[in-house]
């Protein structure tokens, strides 16, 4: 069966530093892998997704890059972190375009 | 564009009362695929529901159920003898097709509802 596994289960950061939170998929090949956050309010937004190795594309211009090393790898980046960044980060993957996601168990990572 | 709206905020209901979450969309796609997901306190959000725009049939899963008409862009969720574990934000999603090459099944979210259910 397949299964996502996504960590730190939660991050504290001070303001200015590095990011790389990871993602991996077990038991599928090829699929298609995004980043959401949820900030304050629920709201869920797609940050990147990616349909294949090294293919990333950005939903949003902002402080964060993901990268997709391997097939089943997915991490989500930043150089320098800012308080806006802080909020809840989930990792989720998909079998075809139109599959259901399922999600990972989420990153909170406080900026301070 | 997509939008999805959620306009409960929160509800909040005595175990075994019965609760709809609504949700409405709006796309300018004719295809489509909507869903709904549940994310307990836990904070991983759980597959409950895809439906797509060609099938416009209720469907129910034990006490849950779902109403879509697609005349009026919603699909309703109701909890049957709502239990203290159905507590959790409830997300709506929407879904275009992939033809066109941009969608790559990118879910459009609403803001979801959380819904408290009292012993």
């Amino acid at each position: 069966s397949q299964t996502i596994h996504q960590w730190p289960a939660t991050l504290v950061q001070p303001v200015g530093s590095p990011l790389s939170l990871e993602c991996t998929v077990e038991g599928t090949s090829n699929p298609n892998l995004y980043w959401y956050r949820q900030a304050a309010g629920r709201g869920l937004q797609l940050l990147f997704y990616s349909v294949g190795i090294g293919q990333i594309s950005s939903e949003v211009p902002q402080n964060l890059s993901a990268s997709r090393p391997q097939d089943r790898q997915f991490i989500l980046s930043s150089k320098k972190l800012l308080l806006s960044d802080s909020g809840f980060y989930l990792c989720a993957w998909s079998q075809g375009f139109n599959e259901k996601l399922f999600f990972g168990s989420g990153t909170q990572l406080s900026v301070l | 564009a997509q939008k999805v709206t959620q306009a409960q905020t929160e509800i909040s209901v005595v175990e075994k009362e019965d609760v709809t979450l609504d949700c409405v969309y709006e796309t300018r796609d004719t295809t489509y695929y909507l869903f709904w997901y549940k994310q307990p306190p836990s904070g991983e959000l759980v597959f409950l529901i895809r439906r797509n725009s060609f099938d416009e049939q209720n469907e129910i899963s034990g006490r849950y159920s779902w109403n879509f008409q697609k005349s009026t862009s919603s699909f309703n969720f109701t909890i049957t003898a709502s239990q203290v574990v159905d507590s959790a934000v409830y997300f709506c999603a929407l879904r275009g097709p992939n033809a066109g090459g941009t969608s790559y099944g990118k879910l459009t979210f609403g803001q979801g509802t959380i819904l408290t259910v009292h012993p």
